[in-house]
């Protein structure tokens, strides 16, 4: 069974573009998180999609944004990137939402620098 | 802010147990018990969860007191690709209290 599959693995960006991030799920999972991590201020957690629809959101500026497919896959996207963005971004699936018996696996993340 | 606190760092001999201790004093009723764990610069991997009840798994065993205030992870037999920063969270149902909340972990380095 594939794992989480983040694409790209690695990206460089310049202040003030965009990027988007891709997550494509463990095959049957419905929910897709997404999560920053930061030296300085650790794994974050960003927002949770189900079913298409936005779930939770982390506390982030509206710069950071997602969205879900009908297959489940997911892009998030972030708009005037600052040199502050510069993060691992992590993807991770589980079945359900609003089971907190079920695990979530992680992808292998997205490396994002900004200059 | 993370519901649980565990030591910033352990050591431990390649082959021997590691323990790896986590509290979480403020744990409700429906709140299960996860672990993970992250190699340097990977994804955190799975590790186990449980509620109330000691669980274990090919990886590691999972135990939980009594009064579910705290929670070991065993690891049996540690090797040097055991080393990695472990996560203990507490998980809730549903909405906010489904998310993953990320402390700042036990960075736990096994040694030869």
């Amino acid at each position: 069974k594939a794992g989480v599959t983040q694409t790209p693995r690695y990206l460089i960006k310049t202040r003030g573009q965009q990027v988007t991030l891709s997550c494509s799920p463990i095959s049957g999972h419905r929910s897709v998180s997404w999560y920053q991590q930061t030296p300085g201020q650790g794994l974050q957690f960003l927002f949770e999609y189900f079913s298409e629809t936005q779930r939770n959101k982390g506390n982030f500026p509206g710069r950071f944004s997602g969205r879900q497919f009908s297959n489940s896959r997911s892009e998030m996207n972030v708009s005037t990137l600052e040199l502050g963005d510069s993060a691992l971004y992590l993807c991770a699936s589980s079945v359900n939402y609003y089971d907190s018996r079920t695990e979530a696996f992680f992808g292998q993340g997205t490396r994002l620098t900004v200059v | 802010d993370a519901k649980t606190t565990q030591p910033p760092s352990m050591d431990c001999a390649e082959g021997r147990a590691a323990n790896l201790p986590c509290n979480h004093s403020t744990i409700s009723g429906n709140e299960y018990v996860y672990w993970y764990r992250q190699i340097h610069s990977q994804g955190p991997q799975y590790i186990i969860h449980g509620l109330k009840n000691n669980e274990t798994n090919e990886m590691a065993s999972l135990i939980i007191t009594e009064d579910r205030k705290s929670s070991t992870l065993i690891l049996p037999h540690a090797t040097l690709r055991d080393t990695a920063v472990y996560y203990c969270i507490v998980r809730g149902y549903g909405g906010s209290q489904g998310n993953l909340i990320f402390g700042k972990g036990t960075k736990l380095s096994v040694k030869p």
